[in-house]
């Protein structure tokens, strides 16, 4: 079964609002978790990684203030987009990993469309 | 220079043979993990095998096997008795220092009935 929880896999909003994807991991304390997005056919793009307690740090070109990202627990991420655009439409998928780093598992991913 | 780097970006295999995706990487960390994840059109990232780079034996899990060549680092992936399933993007990935994870560009599969 998944040790990496995500959702929701799908949603579609208007433009301007905000939406929240959680990410959670089931069978291990995950130290550090990692945001992705992924345009089709392409490899996956690192946006931020978050360790519990504290906060994210973002890549470069990662709007901070647009994509919120909360890691309250050691099982528990959000992603937050702000004011969501259609170019903010992708595929987000989160990763978690435990403390020595030979685990890193996925959630499942959420396609977000933005109208 | 490329963290990692797949050369494939689309191979094809016949049913029931086997297949090998290459991978090299680039790192000077003497402590450091490599990874390969199997991605089919659904999205998400199914973890396959993973080898850390202290370890004497190569990795292997069922029909998955990695061929780890530290002195050349590279770490292919071999699918034996590939089947229609198989068909997908392939990641490899390494980890480095505590955790910091890098992905190549992937590789396209086909198994070819």
């Amino acid at each position: 079964g998944a040790v990496v929880s995500q959702h929701p896999s799908r949603v579609i909003c208007k433009s301007g609002t905000s939406v929240k994807i959680e990410c959670r991991s089931l069978d291990f304390q995950a130290t550090t978790m990692f945001w992705y997005r992924q345009f089709p056919k392409q490899s996956l793009m690192l946006m931020a990684t978050s360790n519990e307690g504290s906060k994210a740090t973002y890549e470069q070109g990662v709007e901070k203030d647009k994509f919120l990202i909360n890691h309250a627990s050691l099982t528990l991420s959000t992603l937050t987009v702000t004011s969501a655009h259609p170019e903010d439409s992708s595929f987000y998928i989160c990763s978690a990993s435990n403390r020595f780093g030979e685990k890193l598992f996925f959630g499942s991913g959420t396609q977000l469309s933005v109208l | 220079a490329q963290k990692i780097t797949q050369t494939q970006p689309g191979m094809f295999v016949q049913e029931k043979e086997a297949v090998t995706l290459d991978c090299t990487y680039d790192t000077s960390d003497p402590s450091y993990g490599l990874f390969w994840y199997k991605q089919p059109s659904s999205g998400e990232m199914i973890f396959l095998i993973y080898q850390g780079s202290y370890d004497q034996q190569n990795a292997t899990e069922g029909r998955y096997s990695l061929n780890f060549q530290k002195a050349r680092k590279s770490a292919n992936l071999v699918i034996s008795a590939s089947q229609l399933g198989d068909s997908a993007m392939y990641f490899c990935a390494m980890r480095e220092g505590g955790n910091q994870f890098y992905f190549g560009t992937g590789t396209s599969l086909t198994v070819i009935p």
